[in-house]
């Protein structure tokens, strides 16, 4: 059974700092995916990731995976209140054709 | 382009009563996804679909749930007789085809249950 999880589960940082959000998994997959939600919302997709050493970058935000490890990232670079949210990993079951298992979530809080 | 239409955006329903809770795929996509999440929790895999058939329900309840996607209309996810636990977000997502192209996700369905 596939397991994903993510850390850490709440994260609160102050505007202007680096942090990271941790992903792993636990079978073989080949496609992990991030996305965003804020409360109340639905899902918004940021990354498709598909191989190992992919790394792909979207305004303060850089997404990499290392298949080997099972372990994707999310680095948050200089953050700023907007970015609150609450991001989830979600990796492909490679053998149960498209569908998602989702991490638990990180919870992240910008302050001014 | 429409995104993912879900339909209704909040239910509320008594102990026992019916709910069904429809998704529009996005236009060209042929395959639905259905998702359950609890509150401050991940979403967690239910049933997945193509037109008129089901393709993998090994995360849908045995009982009281069901799943469709007809030939012609939206696809249905009914829930049975509701208890308490059922309520949660239900979210619906689509495909263009199985692979490396990410689900695109409806608004939810917020069930409450009285």
């Amino acid at each position: 059974e596939l397991k994903v999880e993510q850390n850490p589960l709440f994260l609160s940082m102050q505007e202007g700092k680096n942090y990271t959000i941790y992903c792993n998994y636990s079978t073989t997959s080949d496609r992990l995916y991030w996305y965003r939600q804020d409360p109340g919302k639905s899902l918004e997709s940021l990354f498709v990731l598909l191989s190992n050493g992919a790394v792909k970058q979207e305004g303060r935000l850089m997404a990499s995976l290392d298949t080997k490890a099972r372990l994707s990232t999310l680095h948050i670079t200089a953050a700023v209140h907007d970015l609150s949210a609450t991001y989830f990993c979600a990796v492909a079951n490679n053998n149960a054709g498209n569908m998602l298992t989702f991490g638990g979530g990180t919870r992240l809080m910008v302050k001014p | 382009n429409a995104g993912v239409m879900q339909n209704p955006r909040h239910l509320v329903r008594r102990r026992g009563q019916e709910a069904r809770l429809r998704c529009s795929p996005m236009k060209g996509h042929s395959h639905v996804y259905w998702y359950r999440q609890l509150p401050e929790e991940g979403l967690k895999f239910m049933v997945y679909l193509q037109k008129e058939n089901i393709i993998d329900e090994s995360g849908m309840p045995k009982e009281r749930f069901s799943a469709e996607f007809p030939k012609e209309g939206p696809s249905i996810l009914r829930i049975q007789q509701v208890v308490r636990g059922d309520s949660a977000a239900y979210f619906c997502a689509s495909s263009r085809i199985e692979g490396n192209q990410p689900q695109h996700f409806g608004d939810g369905t917020r069930l409450s249950i009285l």
